[in-house]
């Protein structure tokens, strides 16, 4: 099992430009999560999917499109990068099933907007 | 709203020392909790959870936390580090049925030589 992985491993943009984020896993889990990590703000959820074809705001969404492809799926697209959006993005997973609640994390796109 | 505080940013101890990462959580109903490390460069990884039952949960790596409803406090502690232990360590929370967790900011442990 490959867990959870996520493309592009860096990335470095225009401000204006547009880029999506990959993220897949091989767990079959339900539910599924974007996170920006910034230094001395811990994990702050962008979006996340219950379930396929559902998708929720998270803490800052804002500048931030997801789409829930399928179960396997889930991608973070920047329509017009800022230099706001540097960060680190992480990508989880969880089964939300059967009293199995912890997330699986991915390794992580260092995203560089200039 | 769910909310989690870790008390320290960053914990300095010398090898072989104990060392305990404070995290406090606000509700006034039953929660999960977790504690997750993340090691330079990597993603966050499980260390133990917390659900229901007892009180005192053992974790990978030789760490253990122990919830306190009273206190709304879910601690981590480990009686002896070693240089390996060097990351960062968030706690989070989830209320049962939320689908989702509300992370800490982090604390930064550091062990010395």
């Amino acid at each position: 099992n490959a867990g959870v992985t996520q493309t592009p491993k860096f990335q470095v943009l225009k401000t204006g430009q547009s880029m999506t984020l990959q993220c897949a896993q091989d767990m079959n889990h339900n539910s599924m999560y974007w996170y920006r990590q910034d230094p001395g703000m811990g994990l702050r959820l962008i979006y996340y999917s219950a379930s396929e074809g559902t998708t929720d705001k998270g803490e800052v969404p804002n500048g931030y499109n997801v789409s829930r492809l399928n179960k396997r799926e889930f991608s973070l697209r920047l329509e017009s990068a800022a230099p706001s959006q540097t960060s680190v993005y992480f990508c989880a997973s969880s089964p939300e099933t059967s009293g199995i609640y912890e997330q699986y994390f991915g390794p992580g796109t260092r995203l560089t907007v200039t | 709203a769910q909310s989690v505080t870790q008390l320290d940013s960053q914990v300095p101890v010398f090898e072989e020392a104990p060392v305990e990462l404070r995290c406090n959580y606000s509700s006034s109903v039953s929660v999960y909790l977790f504690w997750y490390v993340q090691y330079p460069n990597q993603g966050l990884q499980l260390l133990l959870k917390y659900l229901s039952g007892s009180t005192l949960v053992k974790g990978i790596n030789g760490f253990e936390a122990e919830f306190n409803k009273s206190q709304t406090s879910f601690h981590l502690r480990k009686p002896s580090v070693h240089i390996s232990d060097t990351a960062e360590y968030f706690c989070a929370v989830r209320y049962p049925h939320a689908g989702k967790s509300t992370f800490g900011d982090g604390t930064t442990l550091t062990v010395k030589p």
